[in-house]
């Protein structure tokens, strides 16, 4: 099974939608981040968390919420999608000791 | 400047050639350094990480540091087709930034090893 997984896969929306984004890792890590990527523009931190407790801002949070359910756990909501969120998302987690990430397989985001 | 500052190629090479692959970074305090592997599509994947000036082998990867010079190199001995990929460089931020050091990320050199 895999270390990190991340639902749904695939998705399309419409402008105005709420949607929500799921991340579990069974790595035991404690933290654990969001990403989006876009062609050119490489992987952009949305947020990050340490542990439970501790969630912070990346370089690009604007119109992004977070919630750290449990340390497996974190999930990324679009309050009101729009198109320019259409990107691939991934997940990933590190260990507090050491700082190389481990990705979840990525969801491919939509928004018409 | 930024961060960190990849070729974004595309680098082709020919089967069985040493592919390199080159990072730079602004940082001296930089500490760690990753090298992470993407096809299209689909997700990064570390494929090394390196913290001490010098070469660590890992099967047909070589990491190169030099922190005086502040670059990093990925060497792919014996490139094959399965090779075609981007490769990210990732540094992370530096001690002084404590517990909340990240990962910055270059954009990525695709590479293309042609049969």
């Amino acid at each position: 099974d895999a270390d990190v997984t991340q639902t749904p896969r695939n998705r399309i929306t419409k402008t105005g939608k709420r949607i929500m984004l799921e991340c579990s890792q069974t790595k035991g890590h404690d933290r654990m981040y969001w990403y989006r990527q876009d062609p050119g523009l490489g992987l952009r931190l949305i947020y990050y968390s340490f542990d439970v407790k501790d969630i912070n801002k990346g370089e690009i949070s604007d119109g992004y919420s977070v919630s750290r359910q449990a340390q497996a756990k974190f999930s990324l909501s679009l309050e009101s999608a729009i198109p320019n969120q259409t990107a691939l998302y991934f997940c990933a987690t590190s260990d507090s000791g050491e700082y190389e990430q481990y990705f979840g397989p990525g969801t491919r985001l939509t928004v018409t | 400047q930024k961060e960190v500052e990849q070729n974004s190629g595309p680098l082709s090479v020919p089967e069985g050639a040493i592919a390199s692959l080159n990072c730079t970074y602004s940082d001296r305090g930089s500490q760690s350094f990753f090298w992470y592997r993407q096809y299209s599509g689909k997700s990064p994947e570390l494929i090394m990480f390196i913290y001490s000036n010098g070469d660590k082998e890992d099967g047909r990867f070589t990491a190169q540091l030099n922190k005086a010079s502040q670059y990093v190199s990925l060497l792919i001995r014996d490139s094959q087709p399965s090779d075609s990929a981007t490769y990210l460089c990732a540094v992370n931020k530096g001690f002084w930034a404590g517990n909340n050091r990240k990962l910055i990320w270059g954009l990525g050199t695709s590479l293309a090893v042609n049969p």
